[in-house]
């Protein structure tokens, strides 16, 4: 059985610093993982995902996550937030070699203030 | 590439009426598409998993008889809330696994359902 855990439920940044959103994961097998971001209203957005390729994982909208199994993470980060990145981010996992079902953190609100 | 659509995109109907949601794969043929709940605040939870042709797998405690779900093409799957009661309103999104890539689920834009 694979889990994720989104450490904070809410982050809080100022326009033009970085962002650091954090998720650990556990997986019995190697695993997928995707961050996705959902607007208010809005269906999900990938906005990048890992699937045992390179380790440093670049997205959109200048958004990036590290793969590292010694820690088991899988952090998101922008060097640069923009007022637009204002959502909520969810983390997930899917484990290979199972269904193709994903497993969702609890998300974390990203708050950008002027 | 990659769009899913789902309508409507939000629907208030009576309690004890049925409601029908449609969720279209619309430059990729799916053959798996999946439902999710998602109630104010919190995460998504997977309702229940359809491929083309065959019945769908429902997430232990999802009613089958209650949330019906039919996928008859590549490209269409219906999620039928059926005697809907003021509990299930939510806002419901699907999502699809096209056949070539067999990684990444995209996603609809979700339906906001109220029951009164």
């Amino acid at each position: 059985a694979q889990s994720v855990t989104q450490l904070d439920s809410h982050v809080s940044v100022s326009e033009g610093t970085p962002v650091l959103l954090r998720c650990n994961y556990s997986s019995s097998y190697s695993p997928s993982l995707f961050w996705y971001v959902q607007h208010p209203n809005k269906g999900l957005q990938l906005l990048l995902k890992y699937t045992s390729a390179a380790t440093l994982v670049k997205g959109i909208n200048g958004f990036e996550a590290e793969f590292k199994k010694s820690e088991t993470s899988f952090h998101l980060t922008k060097p640069s937030a923009h007022m637009s990145d204002a959502a909520e981010y969810f983390c997930v996992v899917r484990a290979s070699g199972s269904a193709r079902q994903l497993t969702f953190g609890s998300g974390t609100q990203l708050t950008v203030l002027p | 590439g990659a769009v899913v659509s789902q309508h409507p995109s939000w629907v208030i109907c009576k309690s004890g009426t049925s409601v029908k949601i449609e969720c279209r794969s619309l430059d990729f043929q799916a053959t798996t598409m999946f439902w999710y709940r998602q109630f104010p605040k919190q995460s998504l939870m997977l309702m229940a998993t359809s491929n083309e042709g065959s019945k769908a797998t429902y997430e232990q405690g999802v009613e089958k008889d209650k949330f019906l779900i039919n996928h008859a093409s590549l490209t269409l799957s219906t999620l039928t809330v059926t005697s809907a009661h003021p509990e299930d309103s939510s806002f419901y999104i699907c999502s699809a696994m096209g056949q070539g890539n067999q990684e990444t689920q995209y996603f609809g834009p979700g339906t906001r359902l109220l029951v009164l």
